[in-house]
């Protein structure tokens, strides 16, 4: 059955340290992934996304993630974190058949300054 | 802003109610999902909908369903509410249905807060 997990809950970090979240997948095909964010009261916005092609991936707001398929894993890194990434992060795969994502739980951010 | 809406932002009502939530997709998209976020589930993918039709479904209650109309908007209606249904309600939509092609990114709404007393 296809799934995602995200491992970390919640995740604090310093302003201007480096990030990484992790997302695991289990999908039975070639998967098609995805990182949402969620800032507090809004709408999820994609911030990458990996179809095929270089595993490294670059998105919106200075964030990167890389697709290991021996490991099945697409995590999310970012190099120096800004206070404004506070936020709740989505890691979500979706098909090449069929028409449903499937979305991890979810892994919170804090940013102290 | 992400092109699609929805309405109403929140929504309080009693159990046993019925409420509607609305969507509007981004313009040109013809495939409408429905999402059910809530603390303890987490974000659950409830149905989809492709220029009108019902493409795929998730984990949909019987007292919930959902219909999509000629002008693409969708509609969400929760019956005989529960304080379980208590949650935000997230609308996305995308441009085709996923896997006639690569998999589309979804783009969503605002949502709406449903809250049941």
């Amino acid at each position: 059955a296809q799934s995602v997990t995200q491992p970390d809950i919640h995740i604090t970090v310093s302003e201007g340290a480096s990030l990484e979240l992790r997302c695991n997948y289990s999908y039975g095909a070639t998967p098609y992934l995805f990182w949402y964010v969620q800032s507090p009261g809004q709408g999820l916005q994609l911030l990458l996304k990996y179809f095929s092609g270089d595993t490294l991936v670059q998105g919106i707001k200075g964030f990167e993630a890389e697709f290991k398929r021996s490991q099945s894993s697409f995590n999310l890194r970012k190099p120096s974190v800004h206070w404004s990434d506070a936020a709740e992060y989505f890691c979500a795969v979706g098909p090449n058949t069929g028409n449903q994502f499937y979305f991890g739980t979810g892994t919170s951010l804090t940013v102290i300054p | 802003d992400s092109g699609v809406t929805q309405t109403p932002k929140h929504l309080i009502t009693a159990t046993g109610q019925r409420v509607t939530l609305r969507c509007s997709p981004r313009s040109g998209d013809l495939s409408v999902y429905w999402y059910q976020q809530s603390l303890d589930q987490g974000l659950q993918f409830l149905i989809q909908y492709y220029n009108g039709e019902e493409r795929a479904k998730g984990n949909i209650l019987e007292r919930f369903s959902a219909q999509q109309f000629p002008d693409l908007h969708s509609e969400l209606n929760l019956s005989s509410l529960e304080l379980g249904d208590s949650a935000l309600y997230f609308c996305a939509s995308s441009p085709k249905p996923s896997g006639r092609a690569r998999g589309d990114e979804q783009f969503f709404g605002p949502g709406t807060r449903l809250t049941v007393l």
